[in-house]
């Protein structure tokens, strides 16, 4: 079962604008990532933020975490056409491996 | 260096009959994790191992399997295959456990007609 869900399940945007998605999950975790998705290939990582971090930046990306309401964001700033895709959180537990619990994602659309 | 590599990347069978499908992590890598995802149930965990030990498992029939080899690489077979088995499986390959930030690779796409 999916640990959470992500909002919004669709977005489209034009180039250049920010893009924001988030994500809520259901019980204590150790790590947050954030993977991409292009057309059912594989997942790319994105960014990894741990359950003591409340907000990580890579490049164009910024996270935060909000461990008391169990949410996270992902910002894509300047967005780009090459950044459609579709955009999953995971989470892992403390204690649980690499076992990973997806939600169901956002697919970004971005219109060049 | 080379990245994770699954076999075989399309695949179609005959519901009743059995599948195996192989994983070759990133060298030096001794976790292997697979997934299946699909349409309706989105990504799903099957299961991990490490060091050719099964960590964890997801909530699956036994018609689902696994195992690792002392090289690392891993394979998952399905037995009795249904047609909700259709999906595409994914294996990511990490250094160690419980560390995140793991490496995909691109996908088996498993048909049953």
């Amino acid at each position: 079962s999916q640990q959470g869900e992500e909002d919004p399940q669709a977005l489209s945007i034009q180039e250049g604008e920010n893009a924001t998605m988030n994500c809520s999950y259901k019980t204590s975790i150790n790590n947050l990532q954030w993977y991409r998705q292009n057309s059912g290939r594989g997942l790319v990582h994105l960014i990894l933020i741990r359950s003591n971090e409340r907000e990580k930046h890579s490049g164009r990306l910024r996270v935060t975490l909000d461990t008391s309401k169990k949410s996270s964001s992902l910002l894509i700033t300047a967005s780009r056409a090459a950044d459609t895709a579709s955009y999953f959180c995971a989470t892992d537990a403390w204690n649980a491996g690499n076992m990973l619990t997806f939600g169901g994602g956002t697919r970004l659309m971005v219109k060049p | 260096k080379a990245g994770v590599t699954q076999t075989p990347r399309y695949l179609i069978k005959t519901r009743g009959q059995q599948v195996t499908l192989s994983c070759s992590p990133i060298s030096g890598h001794r976790s292997v994790s697979w997934y299946q995802q699909t349409p309706g149930q989105g990504l799903q965990f099957l299961f991990e191992y490490f060091s050719e030990t099964q960590r964890n498992k997801g909530n699956f029939p036994g018609r689902f399997s696994g195992r690792q080899f002392s090289n690392s690489r891993s394979e998952m077979n399905v037995s009795t295959l249904e047609l909700g088995d259709s999906a595409l499986y994914l294996c990511a390959s990490s250094p160690l456990t419980g560390v995140g930030g793991y490496t995909f690779g691109s996908g088996t796409r498993l048909t049953v007609v």
